[in-house]
């Protein structure tokens, strides 16, 4: 398997404008968490799906963000509009029900954003 | 709730041993990880441990766990320069079944050659 794919691997956007950031998470994985991780708040949960549904939204930062799981192998996290405060990596990570290695995730490349 | 704390940065001289330390506020938690980001990557799986053991040694890497004091802590020996990375510690608590790991902020740890 590839492993978490995530694209693009790089951001850079105006202040204002629409961001969408994707993911694909490992075959046969029914986790998925988008984490984002800045030098002033280290790594933050934003949201994770279970079987395409989300769980837990509470990190989400405010209404400009929103993800999407449409279906098991693609995931979204759009920022509108975004702002140079949303400037940060983002990471997708996927775990599976049942591993061999309780709740063990594997991360994404990660994409960096950059909003002027 | 659950929390998990980490010195934030390290500094250690190239062959000598590292020690980065964590504490963590669930005694639930029942599998603790350390994973390793590397300069623009994602975060990977170093080791872990489980709550039933009190230490794991993996090559250079020794976990030791102090349930008693919630402390868990990760040495690596011979520290080389590609061991510069940040480190962070991960708990996931059985019985919760959310998927979940809390993660800690993240250690930077330097090697200075």
């Amino acid at each position: 398997d590839a492993g978490v794919i995530q694209s693009p691997r790089h951001e850079v956007t105006e202040m204002g404008q629409e961001v969408t950031l994707r993911c694909k998470p490992i075959s046969g994985h029914d986790y998925l968490f988008w984490y984002r991780q800045t030098m002033m708040r280290g790594l933050e949960l934003l949201i994770y799906f279970n079987n395409n549904v989300p769980i837990d939204d509470s990190g989400m930062p405010e209404d400009r963000f929103s993800a999407k799981m449409p279906n098991a192998s693609f995931s979204t996290l759009k920022i509108q509009p975004s702002e140079p405060r949303d400037s940060a990596v983002y990471f997708c990570a996927s775990s599976v029900t049942g591993a061999a290695l309780y709740n063990e995730q594997f991360f994404g490349p990660g994409t960096r954003l950059t909003v002027l | 709730g659950e929390d998990v704390e980490q010195s934030l940065f390290l500094s250690v001289r190239e062959g000598d041993s590292s020690v980065i330390n964590c504490t963590y506020t669930d005694s639930s938690s029942t599998y603790l990880y350390w994973y390793k980001q590397e300069p623009g990557a994602g975060l990977q799986l170093l080791t872990y441990i489980f709550s039933n053991m009190d230490m794991k040694q993996d090559q250079r890497l020794t976990v030791l766990l102090n349930k008693k004091d919630k402390h868990l802590s990760l040495r690596i020996a011979d520290t080389q320069t590609g061991d510069s990375a940040i480190y962070f510690c991960a708990g996931a608590r059985f019985s919760s079944n959310t998927g979940k790991l809390i993660f800690g902020q993240g250690t930077t740890l330097q090697v200075k050659p």
